[in-house]
């Protein structure tokens, strides 16, 4: 398996602008989760999907935020509109049991 | 809600052993995971506890004690390259959901 595969790596975009990422977790895994990473607040859990349904939001920042995972290979992380304070690195990781495995993570800079 | 502590930054030379320790508070337990995060890179998993005692992987040995909400990581023959962030994570019984600590910096120094 290639691991959790995350789209794209890096992305600078305007302030305002809609922000789309992407995560195709490990096969097999029933869990997934999307985090961000700052200096200031360190690795924040976003929102936690269990055989595709969320089952936990309370880490989405606010409106602007969404997530979906339409089947078991795909999940989305979408801000609109997007802001200079999402600047961060977002991670998505898969787990089934014990061991949750990360995607290398995509650079978010808003400017 | 969730809340787990451990030391914000640890400093050894190579050849010695270092111990990170993690406390937590959980609504419900289901297992303790430790996780290396180089600069610039993704968290990878090292090792999982789920019941009491120690868990030995090459080098690096995890412990747990739930009825202390503790458990530690214990680095040995400490390498350079092991100056990385080291995390502590649970896994919330009730929403099954995985909780990071703030995580410890280890700098490994010649």
């Amino acid at each position: 398996d290639a691991g959790v595969i995350q789209s794209p790596r890096h992305e600078v975009t305007e302030m305002g602008q809609e922000v789309t990422l992407r995560c195709k977790p490990i096969s097999g895994h029933n869990s997934l989760f999307w985090y961000r990473q700052t200096m200031m607040r360190g690795l924040e859990l976003l929102i936690y999907f269990n055989n595709n349904v969320p089952i936990d939001d309370s880490g989405m920042p606010e409106d602007r935020f969404s997530a979906k995972m339409p089947n078991a290979s795909f999940s989305t992380l979408k801000i609109q509109p997007s802001e200079p304070r999402d600047s961060a690195v977002y991670f998505c990781a898969s787990s089934s049991v014990g061991a949750a495995f990360f995607g290398q993570g995509t650079r978010l800079t808003v400017v | 809600g969730q809340s787990l502590e451990q030391p914000s930054e640890v400093t050894a030379v190579e050849g010695a052993i270092v111990q990170i320790n993690c406390t937590y508070q959980t609504s419900g337990f289901y297992g303790l995971s430790w996780y290396q995060q180089h600069d610039g890179g993704a968290p990878t998993f090292l090792s999982y506890n789920a019941l009491d005692g120690l868990e030995e992987t090459g080098r690096f040995s995890s412990f747990l004690s739930r009825s202390d909400s503790y458990g530690y990581l214990l680095l040995q023959e400490l390498q350079m390259k092991d100056s990385a962030s080291y995390f502590c994570a649970v896994r919330d019984g009730r929403a099954d959901k995985l909780i990071f600590g703030t995580g410890t910096r280890l700098q490994v120094f010649p």
